[in-house]
């Protein structure tokens, strides 16, 4: 079946510092990658929409120039933490979708210390 | 636009008795339905998906779910829960189709107890 490979599974960083979490589909090409946030505790919450080759859609209330997507191709989608603080620590989770559906990647937990 | 209600954030079923987890959808459209089971620091795994084929969805590890559009309901049943069942379960309800935004529930955290 489909799978989405996510990297790292768990990061700690500096306050201040940029973090690169990187969703590769390993054998279906995702014309579409969702990125979620997901706070202990509670659901998911869609951060931003990324199609190949075009600007991601940040969702309300999302900073586009703190969260980065790179969805340079169709099979690599990249969210950068930049210039992170404690309050971004969080569980970060992709989607990857083409005609099987969506496939989520397994999560990165970030912490910021 | 959609919206998904999970009743109960918290369910304890003893190991072999039945497992009912409910799921209520807002939706203007016909809806494409997901339950998803996360385990602990990982992500998601689809346990099943309704998209406008048969009511009653059959998934993987004896999960079932049965749309009810009368009742805007999606339940999750499981007629004998295992020790390995718990985890936090997920309800969702697809914005746009099979690959449109997915609107998630809170979750319900599933507990078994021997």
């Amino acid at each position: 079946g489909a799978v989405v490979s996510q990297h790292p599974s768990w990061v700690i960083c500096k306050s201040g510092t940029s973090v690169k979490i990187e969703c590769r589909s390993l054998d279906f090409q995702a014309t579409t990658m969702f990125w979620y946030r997901q706070f202990p505790k509670q659901s998911l919450m869609l951060m931003a929409t990324s199609n190949e080759g075009s600007k991601a859609t940040y969702e309300q209330g999302v900073e586009k120039d703190k969260f980065l997507i790179n969805h340079a191709s169709l099979t690599l989608s990249t969210l950068t933490v930049t210039s992170a603080h404690p309050e971004d620590s969080s569980f970060y989770i992709c989607s990857g979708t083409a005609n099987y559906g969506y496939t989520f990647g397994s999560g990165t937990r970030l912490t910021v210390v | 636009a959609q919206s998904v209600t999970q009743l109960g954030s918290h369910v304890s079923v003893s190991e072999g008795a039945l497992v009912l987890l409910r799921c209520n959808y807002s939706s203007s459209v016909p809806p494409y339905l997901f339950w998803y089971v996360q385990y602990p620091n990982q992500g998601l795994q689809l346990l099943l998906k309704y998209t406008s084929a048969a009511t009653l969805v059959k998934g993987i590890n004896g999960f079932e779910a049965e749309f009810k559009k009368s009742e805007t309901s999606f339940h999750l049943t499981k007629p004998s829960a295992h020790m390995s069942d718990a985890a936090e379960y997920f309800c969702a309800v697809s914005e746009g189709g099979s690959q449109g935004n997915l609107i998630f529930g809170k979750g319900t955290k599933l507990s078994v107890k021997p």
